[in-house]
């Protein structure tokens, strides 16, 4: 079946790490993005990609940092310079079509917790 | 970015209709409006989109008001699974195409 898979579902992290989030579809989407969710709260967005090789940062890309080398992949890096970092992580596709607005599939998302 | 307004929350009972509005007043010619619900710990899903015309579809529908000022989402008869927050968004293509979200509407169903 298609879709967006996330892992880790669950990650712990120390102080001073970084980690890598990990975002694979095969929808054949072009569009990629990563939101940030704190308890209660709406989603942020991180980053964006329309097309491989290439992003641009969203509403709050300090201290995180992406790379889009394949179509299906879009792996988020959250660097220690992220001062608040525990959060739920989620990722998302879209088809770019300029005949009609799509929408957006969300995966699973990943729980990151820094101890 | 343009912003949207709901109510923090709404409460509706089981098999009745639900109308979850949402104030879009500062909404762009090529903005369209979406609608997304999440449960807790999970991804938001979708629900439905629009640009003018009011859309159905098997979820849900969508009445968007003339000056696309206000829009409103419609679940005909909620079941206790429809109890989620549910974002009223809109997507504007000048800048990527990206949605950004606001607060949402928790909606809780009564049995």
């Amino acid at each position: 079946d298609g879709g967006i898979t996330q892992s880790p579902k669950y990650l712990f992290r120390k102080e001073g790490q970084n980690v890598t989030l990990s975002c694979e579809q095969n929808l054949n989407h072009d569009a990629m993005y990563w939101y940030r969710q704190d308890p209660g709260q709406g989603l942020r967005l991180i980053y964006y990609s329309q097309i491989v090789n290439d992003f641009q940062k969203g509403d709050i890309a300090e201290g995180y940092s992406v790379s889009r080398e394949k179509k299906e992949s879009f792996p988020l890096t959250v660097t220690s310079a992220q001062k608040n970092p525990t959060a739920f992580y989620l990722c998302a596709s879209s088809i770019t079509s300029t005949l009609r607005d799509r929408e957006l599939f969300f995966g699973e998302g990943s729980r990151l917790t820094v101890l | 970015d343009a912003k949207t307004t709901q109510p923090n929350s709404m409460e509706s009972n089981e098999e009745e209709p639900v109308h979850l509005p949402c104030n879009h007043s500062t909404i762009s010619g090529t903005d369209y409006i979406h609608w997304y619900r999440q449960l807790p710990s999970q991804g938001p899903e979708y629900v439905i989109h629009g640009l003018t015309s009011n859309v159905n579809n098997r979820m849900a529908s969508l009445a968007i008001a003339e000056d696309r000022k206000s829009s409103t989402l419609i679940l005909h008869r909620a079941t206790l699974r429809d109890a989620a927050v549910y974002y009223c968004i809109l997507r504007s293509y000048n800048q990527g195409g990206k949605l950004i979200f606001g607060q949402g509407t928790e909606l809780s169903v009564k049995p």
